[in-house]
Order: structure tokens, then C-alpha cells, then sequence
């Protein structure tokens, strides 16, 4: 199994444009997870779905966030318009029957 | 509120040195727990978890962690670190099937 895939690994964007992050959970897993990672407040859980259903999305920071799960195999994340302060690690996560989380490599945004 | 607590910001170790990080934990029920490494510039990967049973288990790389319900407490040791442990490590706890809530992590710098 090549695990959990994410894309871009690394965008460098302007302050105002939009930004999609996209997530191929490991195939089986009925959970997916959005973290965010920064030095400052560490990993913050987003958002998370079960059978492609959003479950909690309370960590979403505010309504320039926004993610979909329209299929087992595919979410995204999108913030729009994105400011500077959205610069950070957002890992995606997936979860099967053996209740471990397994992260994908990460996708590393820098809002100029 | 759920929560969880790691002590040690920075620990600094000389190779060979015996390591010791502690984590703490709020939360109401029966908890699922993890210890994750990220290696610099990689994703998190799990080290070792704890669901039920014994509760000293063993991970990857000869890392420990034993539970201690009565405190709450889930430290993760290493009798003899090395200088590829070089890392951040973050300790995580959950339920089966929802999101885990991590600590801040404590990055581990050996030096050689």
C-alpha cells in the first residue's frame, strides 16, 4: 500500500488566493483526518470524517476553511482567501480497523 | 475539557543517556494511547500504543511506554538513546474511531 498520499507537498502562495490541499486516504480506512502543525500551537485537529460524512469540525479556524470528502479515496482542504497566517504542516490522516492513525508526508503551505 | 500534557519542551541527551518524557492526560472514559516520532522533515510515524492489557508495551526501535491509570500518565522511555533519535516526539490520546488530541511534543536532540 503506498499509505497515505497528499499533494502539493510544498505551495508558496500570495496573501488573497485560494489554496487546495488534496488527500488519498489508505484504501480501507473509513476515517480521515486534517491536522495542521505550527511551532506555536503544535497539531490541531481540523476536521475529521467517517465514511466520507464530516464528523467534527470544530478545530476549522474559521469560514475561509472548507473541506469535502466526495468519495472514499479523495478530500480536500481549501482556504479561501488565504492569509498569511495559514502558513503551516497540514497532514492528513487516515484511520482502519486497527484504530492506528497514519499520517500522510504533509503539505507545507507559506502564505506571502 | 480533554487535553494532553507533555512536560518536556527541549530535552537535550548525550548518546547512551537513558531517556524519559512524560505525558499527561485529561480526558473522561476509556483512552486509547500513542507515542508518534516525526524524524526532521518527515511525517509522524507511530512509535507504540497502548489499548488494553499489560500496560508497559513495547514499540519500534526500543522504545517503552508504560500507563499508569492512577496518575493519568503515559511516559515514553528509552534506556539508551542514540543519536538517530534525534526527533520530536508527540504524545496522543483518543477513542476508538474519533480524533486523537495530541500534545505539543518534545523535541529530543542526542548529541553524538
Amino acid at each position: 500500500d503506498a499509505g497515505v498520499i497528499q499533494s502539493p507537498r510544498h505551495e508558496v502562495t500570495e496573501m488573497g488566493q485560494e489554496v487546495t490541499l488534496r488527500c488519498k486516504p489508505i484504501s480501507g480506512h473509513n476515517s480521515l483526518f486534517w491536522y495542521r502543525q505550527t511551532m506555536m500551537r503544535g497539531l490541531e485537529l481540523l476536521i475529521y470524517f467517517n465514511n466520507n460524512v464530516p464528523i467534527d469540525d470544530s478545530g476549522m479556524p474559521e469560514d475561509r476553511f472548507s473541506a469535502k470528502m466526495p468519495n472514499a479515496s479523495f478530500s480536500t482542504l481549501k482556504i479561501q482567501p488565504s492569509e498569511p497566517r495559514d502558513s503551516a504542516v497540514y497532514f492528513c490522516a487516515s484511520l482502519g480497523g486497527a484504530n492506528v492513525l497514519t499520517f500522510g508526508a504533509g503539505s507545507r503551505l507559506t502564505v506571502l | 475539557a480533554q487535553s494532553v500534557s507533555q512536560h518536556n519542551h527541549h530535552v537535550i541527551l548525550s548518546e547512551a543517556a537513558s531517556l524519559e518524557l512524560g505525558c499527561n492526560y485529561s480526558y473522561g472514559g476509556t483512552v486509547n494511547l500513542f507515542w508518534y516520532v516525526q524524524y526532521p522533515g518527515q511525517h509522524l510515524q507511530l512509535l507504540l500504543k497502548y489499548f488494553s492489557g499489560d500496560p508497559l508495551v513495547k514499540g519500534i526501535k526500543g522504545f517503552e511506554a508504560e500507563f499508569i491509570k492512577s496518575k493519568f500518565s503515559f511516559n515514553l522511555r528509552k534506556p539508551s538513546v542514540q543519536w538517530s533519535d534525534t526527533a520530536e516526539y508527540f504524545c496522543a490520546v483518543g477513542q476508538a474511531g474519533t480524533a486523537l488530541i495530541f500534545g505539543k511534543g518534545t523535541t529530543l536532540s542526542v548529541s553524538s
